[in-house]
């Protein structure tokens, strides 16, 4: 069972444009809403995070914005840079320090 | 302590053999997690351990799958009897609290 669905697939902005990934998740028991950035060869780094009570959240250029109602959560980048260019993955876990269960990654070109 | 830190970084084993990777985690961290990672593909869950009591395996981790966690300290997942379908990143992660710290992984190729 797929419980954290992300689209698109791969994504090419610009550089100095917004890019814009979404997360549709099925599990209501999940309490925490992290987003990882992941290089080539490297393992998954952790980017932001936001709690369910909360519908959205800003770190620098990186803004969460957060929909319980419809179970739907996304990632903007603003001023999206060449160093940008990775794999994001959009997660959800049930309570602190439990598993996560990732979304299929969506990776991201900005081009110079 | 600078990170989660894994080993070997690349295998390269025939179909059949056993393999063995370890992982050093965040030594203030008491939460170790196994995961595994196949091309264009999110991480999956295996198995983590709280200092040194596995909580939780998925089922995802067959008989041939094993971990430890001796002493609540570094882990070792073993792998019998490799089979092609194994081929993949293993990733391993610790945590205190909602913070994951992953390491850089350890690419097994089954030949």
């Amino acid at each position: 069972q797929q419980q954290v669905k992300q689209s698109p697939q791969s994504l090419i902005v610009q550089k100095g444009g917004i890019s814009i990934i979404n997360c549709a998740y099925e599990n209501t028991a999940f309490d925490y809403f992290p987003w990882y950035q992941q290089f080539p060869g490297k393992g998954p780094a952790l980017l932001i995070a936001i709690r369910p009570d909360v519908s959205e959240k800003k770190e620098g250029r990186f803004t969460i914005s957060f929909n319980k109602s419809a179970k739907q959560f996304s990632l903007h980048i603003m001023d999206s840079q060449p160093g940008d260019s990775a794999t994001y993955f959009c997660a959800g876990e049930e309570t602190s320090g439990s598993r996560l269960t990732f979304g299929e990654g969506t990776q991201l070109t900005v081009n110079p | 302590d600078t990170g989660v830190s894994q080993n070997p970084r690349h295998k390269i084993t025939k179909r059949g053999q056993n393999v063995t990777f370890r992982c050093d985690p965040i030594s203030e961290h008491n939460r170790l997690y196994w995961y595994r990672q196949t091309l264009g593909q999110g991480p999956e869950f295996l198995t983590y351990f709280q200092n040194e009591a596995q909580l939780e395996k998925s089922r995802l981790l067959s008989d041939r799958f094993s971990a430890e966690r001796p002493k609540g300290s570094f882990s070792t997942l073993e792998i019998q009897r490799t089979e092609q379908g194994d081929s993949a990143m293993y990733l391993c992660a610790s945590s205190l609290g909602y913070w994951y710290t992953f390491g850089s992984g350890t690419r097994l190729t089954v030949v």
